[in-house]
């Protein structure tokens, strides 16, 4: 079974242009979390879904990023208009339920210049 | 001060040591999550346990919820053990956010 998979693995960008992240969770998984890591504030949880729905976007730094979940088996990050400051790598996550593993991608590492 | 921490920040230890890895938290929980990075890679889930004890291969990874505190042992450790560890915790009821410590580097020479 695939894992989760995220797009690009690679971005870079300068400041001011829309960024999109892209992930595709493990079919049959309910959860979607959306984190950040950074060298200075490690990982954080940006947003996560349940069936689609947000149920948690309290870790969304300011109104510059959206998430959104169309489907079962999608979902985008954008970052708009981007910083310097967002400069991190995202990492994706799919779990079955939310008190299962979480699973999480290879990660999109970004470059805001 | 930081919900979720970690001792040591690094490690380094010779090949075949017994590493063990702390984790304290300081809010209630209803389950604790052991996490291994590579440098440059992705994330993997190695434990998610709510109380007692639980083992893979060489890991061992144990939680007593009364002292709100976790250990991660490896046991023979290997070079190819060489990556950051890291704990999170879920607090609980209906909502599966994680808050993760600041993670331990843990060096294996050979």
């Amino acid at each position: 079974d695939a894992g989760v998979i995220q797009s690009p693995r690679h971005e870079v960008t300068e400041m001011g242009q829309e960024v999109t992240l892209r992930c595709k969770p493990i079919s049959g998984h309910d959860y979607l979390f959306w984190y950040r890591q950074t060298m200075m504030r490690g990982l954080e949880l940006l947003i996560y879904f349940n069936n689609n729905v947000p149920i948690d976007d309290s870790g969304m730094p300011e109104d510059r990023f959206s998430a959104k979940m169309p489907n079962a088996s999608f979902s985008t990050l954008k970052i708009q208009p981007s910083e310097p400051r967002d400069s991190a790598v995202y990492f994706c996550a799919s779990s079955f339920s939310g008190d299962q593993p979480q699973h999480f991608g290879d990660g999109t590492r970004l470059s805001i210049l | 001060k930081n919900e979720v921490e970690q001792s040591p920040q690094n490690l380094t230890a010779q090949e075949g040591e017994f590493i063990t890895i702390n984790c304290s938290y300081s809010v209630g929980i209803s389950a604790l999550h052991w996490l291994q990075q590579h440098p440059g890679g992705g994330i993997v889930s190695l434990f998610m346990l709510s109380s007692g004890k639980k083992k893979h291969g060489r890991l061992i990874a144990t939680i007593n919820i009364q002292e709100k505190h976790s250990s991660l042992h490896i046991t023979a450790s290997h070079p190819r053990d060489s990556a950051v560890y890291i704990c999170a915790v879920q607090k609980g009821g209906s909502n599966y956010k994680l808050t993760f410590g600041k993670g331990t580097l843990l060096t294996v020479n050979p």
